[in-house]
């Protein structure tokens, strides 16, 4: 069983940010946040991991509360191409990616 | 070539065929993984190898056999499937499976295209 939880769906705007959230209430202390996508049957991609510092790559952000317990990844300008399901794993579980979120970007 | 391969990317097969499926990866990695994504469902871990050596196996009928004969290369060899097999079959690799965690080390996973496997 997956051990984040995710919204199912999301719409995000051609040029804006779209910010995804997680939760991950069950992570230990040294257990990273890692984040994937997947375009329309194609093999998931991968995007940022973090431990609790927030991280930033040329992909997105992520943001990682104090208590680790949850995190949000940013598109900070998203585009048609990143329409995609996203998904977000930790811990021991990190194997077992869940439902995710479909994120669509609209024109 | 770079990154994983899986080969093929499109298979038909009957019931009582038997086929492989196949996944390279030329990234240096240690762990290889199977996952089975069935039409709008999840991805499915079925087995991951650490070092050649299986360490998960997540209850997959034997109908399904992982083979790993290097840190390279990773098979999967069908036999006698259910038309509900049909699905898309991802392979992954990694630096090392860290699976309890314990080590608190990253693992990132790469995927390859998959296989789009159409059982008959």
């Amino acid at each position: 069983d997956a051990k984040t939880t995710q919204p199912p769906s999301m719409d995000c705007a051609e040029g804006r940010a779209a910010n995804l959230p997680c939760n991950h209430s069950t992570i230990s202390g040294n257990e990273y946040v890692y984040w994937y996508r997947q375009i329309h049957s194609q093999g998931p991609q991968y995007i940022i991991h973090g431990l609790k510092n927030n991280e930033t790559n040329e992909m997105a952000s992520l943001i990682i509360t104090e208590d680790r317990k949850s995190s949000t990844l940013i598109l900070p300008h998203a585009t048609l191409r990143d329409t995609a399901v996203y998904y977000c794993t930790s811990g021991t579980y990190k194997y077992i990616f869940g439902t995710g979120t479909r994120l669509k970007v609209l024109a | 070539e770079t990154g994983v391969t899986q080969t093929p990317r499109h298979l038909v097969m009957g019931m009582t065929n038997k086929k492989s499926l196949k996944c390279e990866q030329h990234l240096g990695h240690n762990a290889m993984y199977w996952y089975k994504q069935s039409a709008k469902k999840p991805l499915e871990l079925m087995f991951v190898y650490n070092f050649k050596e299986q360490t998960e196996n997540n209850s997959v009928p034997s109908r399904f056999s992982p083979e790993c004969p290097n840190s390279s290369h990773l098979f999967l060899h069908l036999h006698t499937l259910q038309p509900e097999d049909s699905a898309l079959y991802l392979c992954a690799s990694s630096q090392e499976a860290i699976i309890q965690g314990l080590a608190g080390g990253t693992d990132t996973q790469y995927f390859g295209p998959g296989t789009r496997l159409t059982v008959l």
